[in-house]
């Protein structure tokens, strides 16, 4: 079936607008993360959703960003008044249910985000 | 805190020879989860290799295996028979049972001479 998607593949925003991400599993996949790639360096973990379980919100680095997931469907990724430190690739990922452990996460292609 | 390091930044192999990446990690869980993802500039992250901590065995795939020290808390990963293909970056990165979020390293961008 198809992969992790995600839309738009690039933005460009001036500072100070909100920005939305959008990230589509793979059907059947119950857990959803969001990640962020800042340039050369590796993927900070933003926002973690589990079925219908409270997301974990522990990774998000502002209340700039917030995140929301209907179901087991679609996830946006929104940033209100962004920052040029905002700059990054944002990467979504799921992952299978699988009781009682962690599972590989297969990732999307992720939106490059460039704030001016 | 769960961290993962990669202390090579770059590395370079000719082609059909055979490099080591370095990973070492360091978690208080005792159950947990090891991963090498590549990451081409088309920025697709793709799972290499996997390997559960609780098996002593080393998981390999086809070209790709790992020397996994529990006790050392290192991960390494061996391409062996490197082809052009395999340039990218790797990330190691560690998955805890309880919190299933991924830690990475930084990365070690991998280029393979022909």
């Amino acid at each position: 079936g198809a992969g992790v998607s995600q839309s738009p593949s690039n933005k460009v925003t001036e500072k100070g607008k909100d920005v939305e991400l959008r990230c589509d599993p793979i059907s059947g996949h119950t857990a959803l993360y969001w990640y962020r790639q800042r340039l050369g360096q590796g993927l900070e973990f933003l926002i973690y959703f589990q079925g219908n379980s409270a997301p974990d919100k522990s990774g998000l680095p502002s209340d700039r960003f917030s995140a929301e997931r209907t179901g087991e469907s679609v996830s946006t990724l929104t940033i209100q008044r962004t920052q040029q430190e905002d700059s990054a690739v944002y990467l979504c990922a799921s992952s299978p249910l699988w009781a009682g452990g962690s599972d590989t996460q297969y990732f999307g292609p992720g939106t490059r985000l460039t704030v001016l | 805190a769960q961290t993962v390091t990669q202390s090579q930044p770059e590395m370079s192999v000719q082609e059909a020879e055979t490099v080591t990446l370095s990973c070492t990690y360091d978690t208080s869980e005792s159950d947990y989860y090891l991963f090498w993802y590549k990451q081409p500039p088309s920025r697709q992250m793709i799972l290499v290799i996997r390997q559960e901590a609780y098996k002593q065995q080393n998981a390999t795939e086809n070209r790709f295996s790992v020397n996994f020290q529990k006790a050392a808390k290192s991960f390494s990963l061996k391409i062996s028979d490197s082809q052009l293909g395999d340039a990218a970056m790797y990330f190691c990165a560690l998955g805890e049972t309880s919190g299933s979020r991924l830690t990475f390293g930084e990365g070690t961008q991998l280029t393979v001479n022909p």
